[in-house]
């Protein structure tokens, strides 16, 4: 499977602080993109990375890329109740812009 | 508002029932996805289109029969489905391309309960 794989599964944080989330992923990409889903709704786009960046930043959020790893992470700092939501990322497959594979996603809780 | 509309957002079907999922969307985009999202599993890639033309098809069930009679309009028509097919599908278009990596952009999706 190509698919990209979350990790963890549930997060459950503290308004303030940090939240860390995982994608692992099995084929060479050209782009990782990170989307947030809002319970029951449709999936927005965060940040994309190229596969020849290492890191990204936009607002609040940090992206990572491993290419050697085939993983990356979101860092989304100084959480906020409004960021409790499921966040996927999404790969491309190698030299095919238009195909994207989803993982299940990490489920954040941030409290208030 | 994403500029992607699907309609109906809730659909309750029995097994024998045909009906159909609509998708528009209204950014210029020449490609258009479906995607199956079931509880605690990865999105499922099910159909692409772009230009129009089918060019992913992933071994979903032929009672999931896609159409897109245009860029900006995609359906999927729904026929003696299963309770398992009970999900959320969700539509997303993209400007498809061989240059430059790409977003995807979803609508709300479609609630879909089999009895």
């Amino acid at each position: 499977s190509q698919q990209g794989e979350e990790d963890p599964q549930a997060l459950s944080i503290q308004e303030g602080e940090n939240a860390t989330m995982n994608c692992s992923y099995k084929t060479s990409i050209n782009n990782l993109q990170w989307y947030r889903q809002n319970s029951g709704r449709g999936l927005v786009h965060l940040i994309l990375i190229r596969s020849n960046e290492r890191e990204k930043h936009s607002g609040r959020l940090r992206v990572t890329l491993d290419t050697s790893k085939k993983s990356s992470s979101l860092l989304i700092t100084a959480s906020r109740a409004a960021d409790t939501a499921s966040y996927f990322c999404a790969t491309d497959v190698r030299y095919n812009f238009n195909k994207f594979y989803f993982g299940s996603g990490t489920k954040l809780n941030v409290k208030p | 508002e994403t500029g992607v509309t699907q309609t109906p957002r809730h659909l309750v079907m029995g097994m024998t029932n045909k009906k159909s999922l609509k998708c528009e969307q209204h950014l210029g985009h020449n490609a258009m996805y479906w995607y199956k999202q079931s509880a605690k599993k990865p999105l499922e890639l099910m159909f692409v289109y772009s230009l129009e033309e089918r060019v992913e098809n992933n071994s979903v069930p032929s009672r999931f029969s896609p159409e897109c009679p245009n860029s900006s309009h995609l359906f999927l028509h729904l026929h003696t489905l299963q309770p398992e097919d009970s999900a959320l599908y969700l539509c997303a278009s993209s400007q498809a391309g061989t240059e430059g990596p790409k977003k995807l952009f979803f609508g709300e999706g479609s609630r879909l309960t089999v009895l």
